[in-house]
């Protein structure tokens, strides 16, 4: 089983809507979380990190849920800009472990 | 301030050659961390160096080598290339300091290799 698993999607979107998405973990004793975002061909990039109690930047908003080690992901308002594939994460002191990533698309 | 950065941005190379893969950190971190992206999947952990030592190592071959320099930069190096070793290879970088945990990892733009 893989460490991280997500929803590939791909979740095609109109402008302004709400799309949501969840990762699950297979490791409990897992120390941290993030979402990464990934444009075409580029780098990932940090977008948050999860905490359990929830935590919201702008439109987004991610969710941990360490019970049922599931992870999720919000985004409210969807621009064009948003398109991207998001890369769920799981963290210790040394590495970071993917999922293969769920990809968004927003149409005008 | 410049983030990190990485050398060659593409390379081509043939089945059974040797290449070396560049990362320069961004300022202030001293930990370097590398992850090989193939199409369609996430980045995979291949090793991370801090103070001039491998400190952990993902589930890859010998043929997977890297290096830290005292100014914190890193070579990554994989000999006897094999088709399935093309991908693009990211090098991320943090600041560990003296035990105070692992920071966020910054990513550089990638290495794409392709092998023919």
């Amino acid at each position: 089983r893989k460490e991280v698993e997500q929803d590939p999607g791909p979740f095609n979107v109109p402008e302004g809507a709400t799309v949501a998405f969840n990762c699950t973990y297979s490791n409990s004793a897992s120390q941290s979380f993030f979402w990464y975002r990934q444009d075409c061909r580029k780098e990932p990039k940090l977008l948050m990190s999860v905490y359990s109690s929830g935590n919201e930047d702008g439109r987004f908003t991610a969710q941990l849920n360490r019970a049922s080690q599931y992870i999720s992901l919000l985004i409210r308002d969807s621009k064009l800009s948003d398109s991207a594939t998001y890369l769920c994460v799981r963290g210790n002191d040394y590495k970071l472990s993917f999922g293969a990533g769920t990809t968004v698309t927003v149409r005008a | 301030d410049a983030g990190v950065t990485q050398s060659p941005t593409h390379l081509i190379k043939t089945r059974g050659q040797q290449v070396t893969l560049r990362c320069s950190p961004k300022s202030g971190h001293d930990t370097v961390s590398w992850y090989q992206q193939a199409l369609g999947q996430g980045p995979q952990f291949i090793f991370q160096y801090y103070e001039e030592e491998e400190r952990q190592r993902g589930n890859f071959p010998d043929r997977f080598s890297g290096h830290q320099f005292p100014n914190y930069s890193s070579e990554l190096n994989v000999n006897a290339l094999l088709l399935g070793d093309s991908a693009l290879y990211l090098c991320a970088s943090s600041f560990y300091g003296k035990g105070g945990g692992a920071g966020t990892q910054y990513f550089g733009p990638g290495t794409r290799l392709t092998v023919l």
